[in-house]
């Protein structure tokens, strides 16, 4: 099974600061077949199901803010917010689906 | 939109289904699954099933006792939970994959809080 390590477990940024949120899978995720990072960022506020932010490591949902950045490759991936904003505070995921599918054990994200 | 049902208070070693009542995409075109998240923890993948309902997947922590189906003429999919433990409670959540085979999920539904306790 893959693993999914995510740090910090949680981070205080002041508005309009960057966070960054780091992921390491325990074996690559990248499929050298298509060149594809098999990994998502997920953002999950109390009270509702997870939105998906970012695919393919590094593309972005539909309708996600452009100061959503997924980065990385392999084992190693990033997901950063460039410029903090008030309803950004949540905990976020990343999960693998290279095999089967695993979530990190996510990272709460609150303001400084 | 995935309208999620049939959670509730169950005794340890009983029974529950849940049923997600799937529309607004061809549902038989994607493959389903299933997440929760315990009380203070975080999220867990718990099954999945492609689109023609033909392969299924099961995180380790549920083999043999969760049994995940759908019924595409219903635009339904189902998780029956057997033995039920206290370590099941959860709020589980219904998710549709971006295709027919398994890539990510790309929406969840509301979730169905589930219970288990004497």
């Amino acid at each position: 099974d893959i693993v999914m390590t995510q740090s910090p477990d949680s981070l205080a940024v002041s508005l309009g600061e960057r966070a960054t949120i780091n992921c390491k899978s325990s074996q690559s995720v990248l499929l050298s077949s298509n060149n594809k990072n098999y990994l998502t960022w997920y953002q999950h506020k109390p009270g509702q199901p997870p939105k998906l932010l970012i695919y393919w490591a590094s593309t972005r949902e539909s309708g996600v803010p452009d100061r959503f950045i997924g980065s990385g490759s392999g084992t190693d991936f990033t997901l950063t917010i460039s410029s903090l904003q008030a309803e950004d505070v949540a905990v976020y995921y990343c999960q693998q689906y290279y095999d089967t599918w695993t979530f990190g054990q996510g990272t709460k994200v609150e303001i400084k | 939109q995935l309208l999620e049902s049939g959670g509730g208070l169950v005794q340890p070693g009983g029974s529950l289904r849940l049923s997600c009542a799937a529309s607004g995409f061809t549902f038989s075109s994607h493959a389903m699954g299933w997440a929760r998240q315990a009380p203070g923890k975080g999220l867990e993948w718990v099954s999945a099933i492609s689109g023609s309902g033909g392969a299924t997947y099961y995180a380790d922590s549920v083999k043999g006792r969760f049994t995940i189906s759908r019924d595409n003429s219903k635009n339904t999919l189902y998780l029956q939970m057997n033995i039920l433990r206290a370590e099941d409670t959860a709020v589980y959540y219904c998710g549709k994959n971006w295709v027919a085979e398994g890539y990510h999920f790309d929406y969840w539904g509301q979730g169905s809080l589930v219970t288990v306790s004497s």
